[in-house]
């Protein structure tokens, strides 16, 4: 069974920090796909990237980066200088087949002027 | 362009009813899910279908019912409504690139 797991509930930051969310997974597949997905406080659910098990390359996009290493089964998120519009709940999701996705519990972070 | 259209976005119904959340989209994706957002649980599948005629559970499927008779559209129908079902319901669609493409969701309470 796939697991994902966001241990932190929740992260405050005041802006211009940087914030790593943490995401670890559980999969017995060797071909797995990896997501991240941002819920802004309007609710609407907005995909940010997506990760194939064999591409192990870090990736940056704009403030936001992105860390796979498939040694700890980890694939965090940083977004670095934060800014208020972060604010969110942001969730890591793993799916085997790159189409039915499970999702974590999300980690909400918020950013204090 | 529409993307995925939910209704309602909101209903209040007493235990026992049942109802139909709608699911229509315009991008003539082959997939189709439906979740539900409990506060702490992120989001849990429901029902998935990856075309015109083709349903599976997914991680929670009790208490609910799909159908897919055509790419456009994906309901959720809940049986008899219980309050355990309170929830925030979302419906996606992805060409199988494993991007989901949310609706606004749809606000459910059971009284």
């Amino acid at each position: 069974a796939q697991k994902v797991t966001q241990a932190q509930t929740e992260i405050s930051v005041v802006e211009k920090e940087d914030v790593t969310l943490d995401c670890v997974y559980e999969t017995r597949d060797t071909t797995y796909y990896l997501f991240w997905y941002k819920q802004p406080p309007s609710g609407e659910l907005v995909f940010l990237i997506r990760r194939n098990s064999f591409d192990e390359q870090n990736e940056i996009s704009g403030r936001y980066s992105w860390n796979f290493q498939k040694s700890t089964s980890s694939f965090n998120f940083t977004i670095t200088a934060s800014q208020v519009v972060d604010s969110a709940v942001y969730f890591c999701a793993l799916s085997e087949n790159d189409y039915k996705l499970s999702f974590g519990a999300g980690t909400t972070v918020t950013v204090r002027a | 362009n529409a993307g995925v259209t939910q209704t309602p976005k909101f209903q209040v119904l007493k235990t026992g009813q049942s109802m139909t959340l709608q699911c229509a989209q315009d991008m003539n994706h082959e997939y189709m899910s439906w979740y539900r957002q409990d506060p702490g649980m992120g989001l849990r599948l429901i029902h998935y279908s990856v075309g015109a005629g083709i349903t599976d559970q997914g991680e929670v499927p009790n208490g609910y019912n799909v159908s897919r008779s055509t790419t456009e559209d994906f309901p959720l129908r809940l049986l008899s409504a219980a309050p355990s079902q309170t929830s925030v319901y979302f419906c996606a669609s992805s060409p199988f690139t494993g991007e989901l493409f949310f609706g606004e969701g749809s606000r459910l309470t059971v009284l």
